[in-house]
């Protein structure tokens, strides 16, 4: 296992497109984060699964966001309508039930334009 | 989950010994102190976690002291590739239970 892996790397999209990323955790993993991070800041939690439940979402997670994880393996997350707001790295992150530190992916990094 | 204050942004040179600050004074009886580091155009990465006094790996070094209300990560004689930034996070997160929470982290920039 080398990872996590995210895809795309990168994804430019016009205002109001649909975009969705894909994060493939290490397989062993239970648990699945998305964060968002923008220019200067730290990441922003945005939601998480144990397995295929969704246990978490944050009020950053608006109506036109939502992320899925069938099966407890790998995740989506699709963002509607884009705005230029939603310009940002989107991370994934994962970790097992006794694990101590959490393993990132390189992420996604969306521009909406 | 506490909040944690470090500096903005540290300087150093090559080869000398990086000791980062962090404040937190809120810190709960169950929490945890973790350190990340990112690159730039990457995800944070884990670099140690601590609850009480030292902590050392192949990496760093991390110091608690008694009272837990700050925490320093040691990072001994540093490299170019050093360069990034240094998040702190405070929580329970034995077991990986909860989110991160993270700050704005410290950006260390190491000179030949």
């Amino acid at each position: 296992d080398t990872g996590v892996s995210q895809n795309p790397r990168h994804k430019i999209t016009k205002r109001g497109q649909n975009v969705t990323f894909r994060c493939d955790p290490i397989s062993e993993h239970n648990r699945l984060y998305w964060y968002r991070q923008t220019l200067g800041q730290g990441p922003e939690f945005l939601t998480y699964f144990q397995n295929e439940a969704q246990l978490e979402k944050s009020r950053l997670l608006s109506d036109r966001f939502s992320a899925e994880r069938p099966k407890g393996s790998f995740s989506t997350l699709e963002i509607q309508r884009t705005e230029q707001g939603d310009s940002a790295m989107y991370l994934c992150a994962s970790i097992e039930l006794q694990g101590v530190g959490y393993t990132f992916g390189s992420g996604t990094r969306l521009t909406v334009v | 989950l506490a909040k944690t204050t470090q500096p903005i942004s540290m300087d150093s040179y090559e080869g000398q010994e990086v000791n980062i600050t962090c404040s937190h004074n809120n810190i709960a009886t169950n929490d945890y102190i973790t350190w990340y580091q990112q690159f730039p155009s990457q995800g944070p990465r884990f670099i140690i976690q601590g609850y009480k006094t030292k902590v050392t790996n192949e990496v760093a070094s991390l110091f608690i002291p008694a009272d837990r209300k700050s925490s320093t990560l040691s990072l001994p004689r540093v490299s170019l590739s050093d360069t990034a930034v240094y998040y702190c996070l405070v929580g329970p997160f034995s077991g990986g239970y909860n989110k991160l929470i993270f700050g704005a982290g410290t950006r260390l920039a190491v000179h030949p």
